[in-house]
């Protein structure tokens, strides 16, 4: 599995943006990357997900490198409610990859009041 | 709609037994997929199941073996417990697979004692 490389962890303020790197400098072309967070005691949540173009949704924006070896999640207001640790995943599209999400250990965000 | 809906939330076994997991996908959802989180290990996935059949296998002991129903439930078992196989068992459903996002239920906290 292409593995994604992510700091252990960050900081931000309440009501600031966010921007959480991940290096994926072995993506195949038909790597996804997709973004999930969880938060204590739950579940991983979807975040975003994008293959080439910049992405947006009501949670996120995730920003993607011309060649393809990195992308940024942004928070764009932190919230307390964002504090949790953020998963960056190459989701393959066959075969050996079909339904598998290779979570690494991902960045803890601490956002302060 | 409702989301992916996993029983029972807590369960407690003792060595030698088996156990029966359950998850429910959001409906309309054809693939679901199971993962194990442990302190030590984190996310770990255990088998993906599409259309009845299952299609991926993660790298774990045959004592983990799962089914899918033709209204696309899932069910997970683990025979012969062990004290290691205490963790949460997480299941995500995906409209497809590869590529698409993928929505994870609260998990099952099993405690084999």
């Amino acid at each position: 599995d292409a593995k994604t490389t992510q700091p252990n962890s960050m900081e931000s303020n309440e009501e600031e943006p966010v921007h959480l790197p991940c290096n994926h400098s072995t993506i195949s072309g038909t790597d996804y990357i997709h973004w999930y967070r969880q938060l204590p005691s739950q579940g991983p949540e979807y975040v975003i997900h994008g293959l080439t173009s910049n992405v947006n949704n009501r949670m996120a924006s995730l920003a993607i490198a011309e060649d393809r070896k990195s992308s940024t999640l942004i928070l764009h207001r932190a919230t307390l409610r964002d504090a949790a640790v953020y998963y960056c995943i190459l989701r393959g599209t066959g075969g050996t990859s079909y339904g598998k999400l290779t979570f690494g250990q991902g960045t803890i965000l601490t956002v302060h009041p | 709609k409702a989301g992916v809906t996993q029983t029972p939330r807590y369960l407690i076994k003792t060595r030698g037994q088996q156990v029966t997991l359950s998850c429910s996908p959001i409906s309309g959802h054809r693939s679901v997929s199971w993962y194990q989180q442990t302190p030590g290990q984190g996310l770990q996935f255990l088998f993906e199941y599409f259309s009845e059949t299952q299609r991926n296998k993660g790298n774990f002991p045959g004592r983990f073996s799962g089914r899918q129903f033709s209204n696309s439930r899932s069910e997970m078992n683990v025979s012969t417990l062990e004290l290691g196989d205490s963790a949460l068992y997480l299941c995500a459903s995906s409209l497809f697979s590869g590529g698409t996002e993928a929505f994870f239920g609260q998990g099952t906290r099993l405690t084999v004692v």
